[in-house]
């Protein structure tokens, strides 16, 4: 079945450094599509960065990376520089291939940014 | 600008009642989506439409129907509201071409069943 795992509930971040928010995928397709989105405490989702199986680099979009393992079924997601405003629920989603672009969304990381 | 609007932020109704979610974008989008958010279990498909009167079954279809008479318009449709039906709605839409369009989200519904 395909799945997408965040095991990391809640995490806390001082402002100003960085932080890796964790997620696993589940897919035997060989062409699939990683997502992420924030939703900040207002509740509306904010698209952050897209991957795709077959990209050979690592997506970045400003401070945002992701961590892509292939290999290990990980797309791993890399705030640089912490803010205040970074502070929200984020969560990694899968969009099969031939599914109408579907999203499967894993449980979802509260960040909370310390100042 | 996109945007994906919902004709509700906040929705209180009584068990057994019929409700109607409406969903509207501007961007001309031929995909449409349904989902609801309850903590700890992330966002769950509930239905979705391809084009104009077009629909599939999502994940957890039960208890809900759709309607997409127009390609702008997704409405979710709560036959008879039960208290497990209280939840946060999110609406969706996207262009259809490839797996790498993400999706836009409407600001949600909480609906409460009492």
């Amino acid at each position: 079945a395909q799945k997408i795992t965040q095991t990391q509930p809640g995490m806390f971040v001082q402002e100003k450094e960085a932080v890796t928010l964790d997620c696993t995928y589940d897919t035997s397709d060989p062409s699939y599509g990683l997502f992420w989105y924030k939703q900040p405490s207002s509740g509306e989702m904010i698209f952050l960065i897209y991957q795709g199986s077959y990209d050979q680099q690592n997506a970045t979009e400003g401070r945002y990376s992701l961590n892509f393992q292939k290999a290990r079924k990980s797309a791993n997601l890399v705030i640089s520089a912490s803010q205040l405003g970074d502070s929200a629920m984020y969560f990694c989603a899968m969009s099969p291939n031939n599914q109408g672009g579907k999203l499967i969304f894993g449980q979802g990381t509260e960040l909370s940014v310390k100042p | 600008d996109v945007k994906v609007t919902q004709s509700s932020r906040y929705l209180v109704k009584r068990t057994g009642e019929k409700v109607f979610l409406e969903c509207v974008q501007d961007m001309d989008h031929e995909n449409m989506f349904w989902y609801r958010q309850d903590p700890g279990l992330g966002l769950r498909l509930i239905y979705f439409s391809y084009d104009v009167k077009m629909k599939e079954k999502g994940d957890i279809p039960e208890g809900y129907s759709v309607s997409r008479e127009k390609k702008e318009r997704f409405s979710l449709i709560l036959e008879s509201a039960s208290t497990n039906q209280t939840s946060m709605y999110l609406c969706a839409s996207r262009r259809t071409s490839g797996i790498y369009n993400e999706q836009f989200f409407g600001p949600g519904t909480r609906l409460t069943v009492l």
